[in-house]
C-alpha cells in the first residue's frame, strides 16, 4: 500500500493570492491526481497529474487557474491561483498503483482551504 | 466516460433497522466499484470495493454490496444500523485510478 501526505493540512489565504499544495507518496506509483470537495459536496477531478508533461485537466478545470506539477513518480503539486472565497474547498491528492497487476487507489488526508 | 449515480442524497432509519444506500454505474467496460464512508471533517475511509472477483462484496462495519451487471447497480447495505453509523457515503467508479464520485448521501440514524 502507499501513505500520501498533503503540506499544508490547512490554511487560510486572502482573495487574490495563490497558495501551492504539496503531494508526497511513500512508494512509486502509476497515477497521481488532484480532487476538490467543497462544503457539503462530493469529491470533483480537477485533473490528472501527469509526469514530466502537463497535466489532462476536466472540464470546467483551466491550467491558470490550477497549475500542477509532477516532476516524478512519487511528487506532485498543485497551485491554486489568484484565489476568490469561491476556491475555499478541501483539495486531495489521489495516487493510483496498477503496478504488478495491483488495482489500488489512495487519497491524502486533504487540505483544508478557506479563501477571505 | 464512467459515472455513478446515487439515488437519495439522504436516508434515515432507525437504530437496528436495515440500511439500504443505492448506486447504479454507468460504464463501457467492467467496472471498478467502490463505497466510501466520511464522517465530518474527516477524510475519505474505504468500506468495500468491487473488482470483478466476487459479486457480493463484504467491507468493514458490517456493511456490503452487491454487484448486479443486468441492472447495472451496486447498492450498499447493512443489516442493522447503528448509531455510529450516522456520515455521508459516496459510491465512486474506476478507471486506472481515473475515480469519479456520486454526489453523496447522507445517512441519519434515528435513535
Amino acid at each position: 500500500s502507499a501513505v500520501i501526505s498533503q503540506k499544508p493540512s490547512r490554511d487560510i489565504c486572502q482573495r487574490g493570492t495563490s497558495l501551492t499544495i504539496q503531494c508526497q507518496v511513500d512508494s512509486q506509483v502509476t497515477m497521481m491526481f488532484w480532487y476538490r470537495q467543497q462544503p457539503g459536496q462530493s469529491l470533483t477531478l480537477i485533473a490528472t497529474a501527469n509526469q514530466g508533461s502537463e497535466a489532462t485537466y476536466e472540464s470546467g478545470f483551466v491550467i491558470d487557474k490550477f497549475p500542477i506539477s509532477r516532476p516524478n513518480l512519487t511528487f506532485s503539486t498543485l497551485t491554486v491561483s489568484n484565489m476568490s472565497p469561491e476556491d475555499s474547498s478541501i483539495y486531495l491528492c489521489s495516487a493510483y498503483s496498477g503496478l504488478a497487476g495491483a488495482n489500488e487507489q489512495f487519497f491524502g488526508p486533504g487540505t483544508r482551504l478557506t479563501v477571505l | 466516460a464512467q459515472s455513478v449515480t446515487q439515488l437519495g442524497s439522504h436516508v434515515s432509519v432507525s437504530e437496528g433497522a436495515l440500511v439500504l444506500l443505492r448506486c447504479n454505474y454507468s460504464s463501457s467496460v467492467p467496472p471498478y466499484l467502490f463505497w466510501y464512508v466520511q464522517y465530518p471533517n474527516q477524510g475519505l475511509q474505504l468500506l468495500l470495493k468491487y473488482t470483478s472477483a466476487a459479486t457480493l462484496v463484504k467491507g468493514i462495519n458490517g456493511f456490503e454490496a452487491e454487484f448486479k451487471k443486468s441492472e447495472t447497480s451496486f447498492h450498499l447495505t447493512k443489516p442493522s444500523a447503528h448509531m455510529s453509523d450516522a456520515a455521508e457515503y459516496f459510491c465512486a467508479v474506476s478507471d486506472m485510478g481515473d475515480m469519479r464520485f456520486g454526489a453523496g448521501t447522507r445517512l441519519t440514524v434515528k435513535p
